[in-house]
């Protein structure tokens, strides 16, 4: 059982579109880093929420963490093509970090 | 460049032949800490390190051994591999732990066991 479930699982949208991956707990963590991993590379850390309720935007991408901590959403506004990867998510407790098992993101020129 | 350097990229191997997976970073990183990432199971962590000869066990540790000789390397050992060791391993580092600082991965290791 993951501690972390994300979804959905995989999602097809066309450029221009805007798309939104949840990740979801039933457990409190201290962060919740996002990050995305293209074929044959590792994953690479997009941000990190630390605060209850806290928005963070990078250009077309913004990250919320719940106001109870325990879960979290990307949103990606008007998806590019170069947006295409895997997104994950994973929460710090007690200095562990947990994943979940990823959103497949593809976007369609 | 700073980086996190994993060798090898692909390695095949038959049940029981022991083998290493090395794993160097360059950014006088304290923490390591070493991934396998399955099918719909996302990143698990095996070993981990804190720094110079400590390390902990994280969720999957079964079959798999680690030492922490040096700081800036974090080898992996299968003493005894088995199929379903079969998957894509990743070492991280980061500065101090994964609190503060974010983790930097390698470019992943596929192995096969048959």
């Amino acid at each position: 059982t993951q501690l972390l479930e994300q979804s959905p699982q995989f999602l097809s949208i066309q450029e221009g579109e805007n798309l939104t991956v949840y990740c979801n707990s039933s457990s409190v963590f201290s962060s919740l880093q996002w990050y995305r991993q293209e074929p044959g590379e590792g994953p690479v850390l997009l941000v990190t929420v630390v605060t209850g309720g806290e928005v963070k935007k990078l250009k077309r991408l913004t990250f919320q963490f719940g106001d109870a901590r325990k879960d979290s959403s990307l949103h990606i506004t008007a998806a590019q093509p170069g947006d295409t990867g895997l997104y994950l998510c994973a929460g710090e407790r007690d200095y562990k970090l947990s994943f979940g098992a990823g959103t497949t993101v593809t976007v369609r020129a | 460049e700073a980086q996190v350097t994993q060798n090898p990229r692909y390695l095949i191997t038959v049940t029981g032949k022991k083998l290493t997976v090395t794993c160097s970073q360059n950014m006088n990183h304290e923490y390591m800490s070493w991934y396998r990432q399955d099918p719909g199971l996302g990143l698990r962590q095996i070993y981990y390190s804190m720094n110079v000869e400590v390390t902990d066990k994280g969720d999957v540790p079964e079959g798999y051994k680690v030492s922490r000789k040096e700081k800036r390397n974090f080898p992996l050992i299968l003493e005894s591999p088995s199929p379903n060791q079969t998957s894509l391993y990743f070492c991280a580092s980061s500065y101090k732990g994964i609190r503060n600082s974010p983790l930097h991965f390698g470019n992943g290791t596929r192995l096969t066991v048959t």
